[in-house]
């Protein structure tokens, strides 16, 4: 069990530009989560995937994002023209997911964001 | 709508001294409950859970006991040591299952001086 990976670490980017992230879950985990989280505040939820269907979606994600977990395995997070608004920390995290467990989140590292 | 309000940080406590950080919630319906700690430089890490009213989560000599009566949850610690140094956020998921987003407080910032 190798943990949730998430490339890159690190992102800077110019204000306009597409970005793109990666999580590799644990193997196993059907469900897999996105969060933000900017300096001094928690994480907020974006979206949620249940194997390779995106379940729910957070009115945080503008048009602008948009989310992929195309076999059920790994995921990746765009964001389209980018705003200094989007810099932040984007955490990745996956479950099991199994109903009437007791389910845990185990999160990823993080790519933390920078848009000039 | 689903919130969790957690104390003002930073904390600051000697090694050895009482650790309390509060933690309140609002919830539709019955929540599940979690304390989540993040290290310097690592992810967020699943600290305790609990799942329903008047049970206590507990881990690493942390415990915290989930009521209903007064929509808390506040994580307690006997006798802290400079490793506990870190961020502690405390969660809900809605519905009285572990399943689904969580919510999350904004997060208290804990340091211990030996």
């Amino acid at each position: 069990d190798t943990g949730v990976s998430q490339n890159p670490r690190h992102k800077i980017t110019k204000r306009g530009q597409n970005v793109t992230f990666r999580c590799d879950p644990i193997s196993e985990h059907n469900r897999l989560y996105w969060y933000r989280q900017t300096l001094g505040q928690g994480p907020e939820f974006l979206t949620y995937f249940q194997n390779e269907a995106q379940l729910e979606k957070s009115r945080l994600l503008s048009d602008r994002f948009s989310a992929e977990r195309p076999k059920g395995s790994f995921s990746t997070l765009e964001i389209q023209r980018t705003e200094q608004g989007d810099s932040a920390m984007y955490l990745c995290a996956s479950s099991l997911g199994l109903a009437g467990a007791t389910d845990t989140q185990y999160f990823g590292p993080g790519t933390r964001l920078t848009v000039l | 709508g689903n919130s969790v309000t957690q104390m003002e940080g930073p904390v600051t406590l000697s090694e050895e001294a009482f650790l309390t950080i509060n933690c309140t919630y609002t919830a539709t319906g019955y929540p599940s409950l979690f304390w989540y700690v993040q290290y310097p430089g690592e992810g967020l890490q699943l600290l305790l859970k609990a799942t329903k009213a008047d049970d206590k989560g507990s881990n690493k000599g942390f415990e915290a006991t989930y009521r209903k009566e007064t929509t808390s949850f506040h994580l307690e610690k006997g006798s802290v040591q400079v490793s506990d140094s870190a961020v502690y956020f405390c969660a809900l998921s809605e519905g009285g299952s572990t399943l689904g987003r969580l919510y999350f407080g904004r997060g208290t910032q804990l340091t211990v001086w030996p």
